[in-house]
């Protein structure tokens, strides 16, 4: 198993819609998840972070971890346009003394007008 | 105006010359990372580092080099021993190697060999 997979869509939600990404993740992967958006041709920009079971709001975006189910999801409410774009879901690996970022392959997302 | 900043955007090169792709961060922060994206295959760990004059190779560091002699400053090489240098490639920071860390990533090179 990868340590955090995502479903690589594509997702197309209506414009207004919610928008459910989700990602699971192995043994390997240690509790603290980030969201990041890629918008064609750009680099990832940091979105969301959440540390502990539960939801985290921020404006339009919650994330939700379920550590009993290795399971984090991103909801995107009143979908727009602008929201086009690849989500990245990571979490973080322990290695040669560090944590690193282990990063799923991305769900790109269509909002539709 | 705090951030990382990566240059050139845009890269080309022949196939058998060695290229330094440049990376600047002024937010302060102990850890460096670099990475490769290419299509369909996510982003893939070349090498990072936690401190000054201290690397770690990542999951594909073979015909990468790079330095850390300024803890603002991680350049990443691009030998004529990596088989396929074509990608976009990322560096990224973060504060610290701990948990709860948030990491940042500039804006990218996107390098071409022909």
């Amino acid at each position: 198993q990868k340590e955090v997979e995502q479903n690589s869509g594509p997702l197309s939600v209506p414009e207004g819609a919610i928008a459910s990404l989700n990602c699971t993740y192995s043994d390997r992967v240690s509790q603290s998840f980030f969201w990041y958006r890629q918008y064609s041709g750009k680099s990832p920009e940091l979105i969301m972070s959440i540390y502990s079971n539960g939801d985290k709001e921020d404006g339009r975006f919650t994330a939700q971890l379920n550590k009993a189910s290795q399971y984090v999801s991103l909801l995107i409410r009143d979908s727009q346009p602008s929201d086009s774009a690849t989500y990245l879901c990571a979490g973080l690996i322990w290695g040669a003394g560090s944590y690193q970022l282990t990063f799923g392959k991305g769900t790109k997302l269509s909002v539709i007008p | 105006d705090g951030g990382i900043t990566q240059s050139p955007k845009y890269l080309f090169r022949k196939e058998g010359q060695n290229v330094t792709l440049s990376c600047e961060q002024n937010l302060n922060h102990d850890a460096m990372y670099w990475y490769r994206q290419d299509p369909g295959q996510g982003l893939r760990l070349i090498y990072y580092s936690q401190i000054v004059n201290d690397f770690q190779k990542g999951d594909i560091a073979e015909g990468y080099s790079v330095s850390r002699e300024k803890k603002e400053s991680f350049p990443l090489t691009v030998t004529s021993a990596q088989k396929n240098p074509t990608a976009f490639y990322l560096c990224a920071s973060r504060s610290g190697g701990g948990l709860n860390y948030e990491q940042y990533f500039g804006p990218g090179t996107r390098l071409t060999v022909t």
